[in-house]
């Protein structure tokens, strides 16, 4: 059964560090997010991405954060100075409905 | 504003005993639901889903849901739980436009005793 996957599982970074994480959708799948979850928190939406755009972004998507579908494969999100309070579990997500979610990645920021 | 409530924080079944998992959300427009199931340390897994017709679901896992627009409810049920069902649920709502959003409930977690 097709599935999301996303790398790496774990990262641990710096403070003012950039970050690239990656997920390779489900591969006839048009439409990609990204989620995260705050450790003991609900998942909250961040962006959501069609045809090369961003269709819809949330108040946490801001300035430091960027997508991008780089080849027919891959979609990233990028944090480009990640702060203390970006250290989550980050979930890529592809549709078309039902969304089907990847394992996550989980982001420490120190 | 959309939202979706999942009024129990935590929930202790025994093994082979039944479940019912409350959901209720607030959407503008007939809504696309969702159950997800995470398990500690992993990714989330589409339990089921409801986008139309008839309105009890069956799932993956033995599990079903029920929507009743009149109550704005989505609750899900298993007759008989097993110890690995013990993860944590989560309720879900959308527009069920191709690029929607969900908007997640915070969660259950079940805990299955012996």
């Amino acid at each position: 059964e097709p599935e999301v996957t996303q790398t790496p599982s774990h990262q641990v970074t710096q403070m003012g560090q950039e970050v690239i994480l990656r997920c390779v959708p489900i591969s006839n799948h048009l439409y990609f997010y990204w989620y995260r979850q705050i450790l003991g928190q609900k998942v909250e939406f961040l962006v959501s991405f069609y045809n090369n755009e961003i269709s819809e972004k949330s108040e946490i998507f801001d300035d430091q954060f960027s997508v991008e579908r780089p080849d027919g494969s891959n979609f990233t999100l990028k944090i480009r100075s990640t702060k203390l309070e970006d250290s989550a579990m980050y979930f890529c997500a592809s549709s078309p409905p039902p969304q089907y979610f990847g394992p996550g990645t989980r982001l420490l920021v120190l | 504003a959309q939202s979706v409530t999942q009024p129990d924080i935590h929930i202790t079944v025994s093994e082979g005993a039944s479940l019912e998992l409350r959901c209720n959300y607030s959407y503008g427009a007939t809504p696309y639901l969702f159950w997800y199931v995470q398990s500690p340390g992993q990714g989330l897994q589409l339990l089921l889903k409801y986008f139309s017709g008839d309105t009890l679901v069956q799932g993956i896992k033995g599990f079903e849901a029920e929507f009743k627009r009149s109550q704005s409810s989505f609750n899900l049920r298993k007759p008989s739980v097993h110890w690995s069902d013990a993860a944590e649920y989560f309720c879900a709502v959308g527009a069920g436009r191709r690029d929607d959003k969900i908007i997640f409930g915070k969660g259950t977690r079940l805990h299955i005793l012996p």
